[in-house]
């Protein structure tokens, strides 16, 4: 399985800010994808990431809140702008290999 | 779009207890797999099966993609398997929708 990093793994933030996470595969990989995890809750996905075009979003998910870029296939960002409380959240980022998929240590944010 | 429904919610055994965790899900799929994330909030790849069984030391699972439902089970549980389970389904492309998810407390 690919060997996935992300940084930072945990940021606490301040209301009104952004914030950028990074992640960085260690093999190229077709498919990478952004999920969020709110407290106590399960996965949503948020967007696919495309290399050389824009991301596919989730329904309820929207560009301008959570920007993607893939500028190869082994390096992806997602931004998290202007942050508010309710963005709190695991941010995890995925590749698939072969169908299945695997998952990075996750970027936990605190928004004060 | 597809509904993933895991139960029991919420599940608290003795170590050395077996137990069977349920996922159900609304349609076809052509991907599912099963993860465990760990109280530190890693998820941990368990099981690729869009069908049929598999078997890792104390764990198995079964897909039966005709009657659209996977169980995970898990035998002589220990504490180390404390955590929540995940079923995750994918439709066509790779990416996944997760189910509500299945919390296991294994007591010493």
């Amino acid at each position: 399985s690919a060997v996935i990093s992300q940084k930072p793994s945990r940021d606490i933030c301040q209301r009104g800010t952004s914030l950028t996470i990074q992640c960085q595969v260690d093999s190229q990989v077709t498919m990478m994808f952004w999920y969020r995890q709110q407290p106590g809750q399960s996965l949503t996905l948020i967007a696919t990431a495309n290399q050389g075009s824009e991301a596919t979003y989730e329904s309820g998910f929207v560009i301008d809140k959570f920007p993607i870029s893939r500028p190869n296939l082994t390096f992806s960002t997602l931004t998290v702008s202007n942050m508010s409380p309710e963005d709190s959240s695991i941010y995890l980022c995925s590749v698939g290999n072969a169908g299945e998929l695997f998952f990075g240590e996750g970027s936990r944010l605190t928004v004060l | 779009g597809i509904q993933v429904e895991q139960s029991p919610p919420d599940l608290i055994l003795q170590e050395g207890a077996n137990s069977t965790l349920r996922c159900n899900f609304s349609d076809s799929v052509n991907n599912l797999q099963w993860f465990h994330q760990n109280p530190w909030g890693q998820l941990i790849n368990l099981f690729y099966i869009p069908s049929g069984t598999k078997q890792n030391g104390r764990l198995s699972a079964t897909t039966v993609a005709t009657e659209r439902y996977s169980l995970l089970y898990i035998s002589s549980s220990q504490t180390t398997d404390s955590g929540v389970y995940f079923c995750a389904v994918a439709t066509g492309a790779n990416n996944l929708f997760f189910g509500t998810g299945t919390r296991l407390t294994v007591i010493p």
